[in-house]
């Protein structure tokens, strides 16, 4: 069965620093996977997918995320935090439909 | 930047009364969702409808809820006598070919009082 886990339901970064955030899958097969970004009381936005090819994704507002089939992981990045970065981030993964990690949510510090 | 659409945005309800949420898909789409997130919690799969017809459900979606494409534009999620436990937000989704990406909309808060 397919899973997702998220490291850590709460990550506070200083605004400027570097924005790393954790999701592990579990899967037979390598899954299609994609990161969603929640804004509070608004709906789930697309930040990127991986489905084949370059293992290096890069997405919206500057984020990237880097699919490891070895650590079965696929890590979303910003190099540099805005304070607009704050709000809830969904790991997720597919086969014949997505499934939702729990979520972490993003604070960025002045 | 085509989009889905769903209405309303917010809707209040009685406890036991019937609602009907309702979203447009992007018209070429092919794969329709819905999904629900109960408030600080994860988003969580109901149900996908291809070709007319459900073709996967997860054990939330019983017989309180039905889906619905009642013509060739809307696909309705349909909550029968509603309880409490019932509010949440309501996503619907709609992708063209499989899951390489669904679009999602913005969201239906139901809060039932």
């Amino acid at each position: 069965a397919q899973s997702v886990t998220q490291l850590g339901s709460h990550v506070s970064v200083s605004e400027g620093a570097l924005v790393l955030l954790r999701c592990n899958y579990s899967s037979s097969v390598p899954p299609y996977l994609f990161w969603y970004v929640q804004y509070p009381n608004q709906g789930l936005q697309l930040l990127l997918k991986y489905t084949t090819g370059a293992t290096l994704v890069k997405g919206i507002n500057g984020f990237e995320a880097e699919f490891k089939k070895s650590e079965t992981s696929f890590h979303l990045t910003k190099p540099s935090a805005h304070m607009s970065d704050a709000a809830e981030y969904f790991c997720a993964v597919s086969f014949d439909k997505v499934i939702f990690g729990p979520g972490t949510s993003l604070s960025v510090i002045p | 930047e085509p989009e889905v659409t769903q209405t309303p945005s917010h809707q209040v309800t009685q406890m036991g009364q019937e609602v009907i949420l309702r979203c447009v898909p992007i018209s070429n789409h092919l794969y329709f969702y819905w999904y629900r997130q109960i408030l600080g919690q994860k988003v969580e799969f109901l149900v996908s409808f291809y070709n007319n017809e459900i073709s996967e459900k997860s054990e939330i979606f019983d017989d309180q809820f039905s889906v619905e494409r009642p013509d060739g534009s809307n696909f309705t999620l349909k909550i029968r006598s509603t309880k409490l436990e019932d509010s949440a937000m309501y996503f619907c989704a709609s992708s063209e070919v499989g899951t390489h990406g669904y679009t999602f909309g913005s969201g239906t808060r139901l809060t039932v009082v």
